[in-house]
């Protein structure tokens, strides 16, 4: 089975350049989740994606940062425009259902890291 | 969802169990508790989870309390390669996933 990808690996900009990163989940899974991983700490949910649906993106910086999911697919996640604090890893993460099952396993990408310069 | 404590490191022989421990005192009665893992510049990757009862996979084991405020993951048999940040998450079923900083676990030869 193959796992969810990520596109690109590694992304370095300058400030105030925009950037977008793409994620591709397992096939079948319902909801998507893009979090950012800044140097040290663990991952923070940006926004959470049932099919299509936004189920949660209350700490998604939405002034500078957004989101979508076409046909309940793909994803990408856009900044624009980008501030130093960005730089960090943004990993993507798909599970089978959000709700209704006994658990709900994350399957998480590689990451994109991002350097703002 | 409710918050976790971990201690930010600790170290293990090789060959010895492992025994993480994780405080999630305010934890209600709905929220599971899950662990993860996150080896060096890879996604983190699920362990195990548990409501109320021990869980016991190929993996790892999962010890709750029975007031459930705290639990302890167990890798009976540390290798080199168990080297990596643990993640203690509670959380309801179609609830977020929030990650505190975990514990780094360094297994040593």
């Amino acid at each position: 089975e193959a796992g969810v990808a990520q596109s690109p690996r590694y992304k370095i900009i300058e400030k105030r350049q925009s950037v977008a990163f793409w994620c591709n989940p397992i096939s079948g899974h319902a909801t998507l989740y893009w979090y950012q991983q800044i140097l040290g700490q663990g991952p923070k949910l940006l926004i959470q994606f049932q099919n299509n649906g936004v189920v949660d993106d209350s700490q998604l910086p939405k002034d500078r940062f957004s989101a979508e999911r076409l046909k309940g697919v793909d994803s990408t996640l856009k900044i624009q425009p980008a501030k130093l604090e960005d730089s960090a890893v943004y990993l993507c993460a798909s599970s089978l259902e959000a709700s209704g099952g006994r658990y709900n396993e994350q399957f998480f990408g590689p990451g994109t890291r991002l350097t703002v310069l | 969802d409710a918050k976790t404590t971990q201690p930010p490191s600790m170290d293990c022989a090789e060959g010895r169990a492992a025994n993480l421990p994780c405080n999630h005192s305010t934890i209600s009665g709905n929220e599971y508790v899950y662990w993860y893992r996150q080896i060096h510049s890879q996604g983190p990757q699920y362990i195990i989870h548990g409501l109320k009862n021990n869980e016991t996979n190929e993996m790892a084991s999962l010890i709750i309390t029975e007031d459930r405020k705290s639990s302890t993951l167990i890798l009976p048999h540390a290798t080199l390669r168990d080297t990596a940040v643990y993640y203690c998450i509670v959380r309801v079923e179609e609830g977020k996933s929030t990650f505190g900083d975990g514990t780094t676990l360094t297994v040593k030869p």
